[in-house]
């Protein structure tokens, strides 16, 4: 079956340090793996997706994350951390039968001290 | 593009009462999905429709739920004799399917809160 797992609940990093959110995937094939954004009382935000093209992902506002088959693990970075990035993270890989299910990972919470 | 919206965006109701919840998704998406959230925890899928046809629900969907898209457009969500443990956001998202497995994104709306006192 296919499941992510976030290995850190809750990430805090200072304003204009680097930023590592960890995730690790299980996968029976070839997984479509993503990244989402949530901040409070909004939507989730797409930041970049993984479907079998280049490793290394690039996606909005400066996060990019590496697809590294042989680690099971596909973490998320960003160069510089901005206090706008503070928002709920989630991991996320695609079941396809028939449709696209996603299965969410549990979310890291990205706090940015001043 | 207007984006995926929902409504109501919050929701308080007795225990025992019905709701219905309405998703509009993106224009021109034929694929339509409800996941649920509830408090720490990541969103789980609930059930999708391709066009006005669902097909597929999750055993997460009780008998009390129901879901339609009549016209293959906007979407409705009723349960019925709400309970306590049915609090939880409730999330649409939609999707554009050119039938490329694996390729379509998935746009969310900004989710219903639902408190089932």
């Amino acid at each position: 079956a296919q499941s992510v797992t976030q290995l850190d609940s809750h990430v805090s990093v200072s304003e204009g340090t680097p930023v590592l959110l960890r995730c690790n995937y299980s996968s029976s094939y070839s997984p479509s793996l993503f990244w989402y954004v949530q901040h409070p009382n909004k939507g989730l935000q797409l930041l970049l997706k993984y479907t079998s093209a280049a490793t290394l992902v690039k996606g909005i506002n400066g996060f990019e994350a590496e697809f590294k088959k042989s680690e099971t693990s596909f973490h998320l970075t960003k160069p510089s951390a901005h206090m706008s990035d503070a928002a709920e993270y989630f991991c996320v890989v695609s079941i396809i039968q028939g449709a696209q299910k996603l299965v969410f990972g549990q979310g890291t919470r990205l706090t940015i001290n001043p | 593009d207007t984006g995926v919206s929902q409504d109501p965006r919050h929701k308080i109701t007795k225990r025992g009462q019905n709701v219905t919840f309405r998703c509009d998704p993106i224009s021109e998406h034929n694929r339509l999905y409800w996941y649920r959230q509830t408090l720490g925890q990541g969103p789980e899928f609930l059930t999708y429709f391709q066009n006005e046809a669902q097909l597929e629900k999750s055993r997460l969907l009780s008998d009390r739920f129901s879901a339609e898209r009549p016209k293959g457009s906007f979407s409705t969500l009723e349960i019925q004799r709400t309970e306590q443990g049915d609090s939880a956001m409730y999330l649409c998202a939609s999707s554009l399917s050119r039938g490329l497995a694996g390729k379509e994104t998935q746009y969310f709306g900004p989710g219903t809160r639902l408190l089932v006192l």
